[in-house]
């Protein structure tokens, strides 16, 4: 069973479109994140979620909207897309913070690839 | 902010060993990680480190941190072509729960 998986693996879309890109944990993580990585493999964080509240939210554009259903899903939406968004996204979850023994580590999906034509 | 640093790129021959270095600002850091991606691939956790240990030894791989320099480095013997890939050092602050990543260095081992 994957830990971490996302939907779609590849997507291709045209400027102004609206898209939505699905992670789903199985591994019952209390906070979940959506990384972006750019064509020089840089990450960066755009969201975090902890059961199901929003708590980190970077300088991304308001194009953009996390959605968490519940703490095992963390969706992605993205309007009016642009060619800039062109990118990796991944999905993470982890238990939370450091404390008790827990390390924090992030586990990772495999990542959804958008390409805005 | 906090903000971490690393060098690009790394060519080493099979056989040789490995040492990707990384800087990083937040002094507050209680885990320091390092992540592999294979080509694509996610992220795998390779290692981490507490911030009260000097040296972290798992097989090939050897993690030093110098807090007061901060200062990580992984070293990785007898490198593989298997190892080439990108590895990410990333910084967990108290203040926040993401990790915070590095540029990524990619490793490239010839035979």
């Amino acid at each position: 069973d994957t830990a971490v998986s996302q939907t779609p693996k590849y997507l291709v879309t045209q400027m102004g479109n609206d898209k939505s890109i699905k992670c789903e944990q199985n591994l019952g993580h209390d906070t979940m994140y959506w990384y972006k990585q750019d064509s020089k493999k840089f990450l960066k964080i755009m969201f975090s979620y902890n059961n199901k509240e929003l708590i980190i939210n970077e300088t991304v554009p308001n194009r953009f909207s996390p959605k968490s259903p519940d703490k095992a899903h963390l969706n992605l939406h993205i309007n009016s897309l642009e060619l800039g968004d062109s990118a990796v996204y991944f999905c993470a979850s982890s238990q939370d913070g450091p404390s008790g023994g827990n390390t924090g580590e992030l586990f990772f999906g495999e990542g959804s690839r958008l390409t805005v034509l | 902010g906090e903000d971490v640093e690393q060098s690009l790129f790394l060519s080493v021959r099979e056989g040789d060993s490995s040492v990707i270095n990384c800087t990083y600002t937040d002094s507050s850091s209680t885990y320091l990680y390092w992540y592999k991606q294979e080509p694509g691939a996610g992220l795998q956790l390779l290692t981490y480190i507490f911030s009260n240990m000097d040296m972290k030894q798992d097989q090939r791989l050897t993690v030093l941190l110098n807090k007061k320099d901060k200062h990580l480095s992984l070293r990785i013997a007898d490198t593989q072509t298997g190892d080439s890939a990108i590895y990410f050092c990333a910084e967990r602050s108290q203040a926040g729960t993401a990790l915070i990543f590095g540029k990524g260095t990619t490793l490239s081992v010839s035979s």
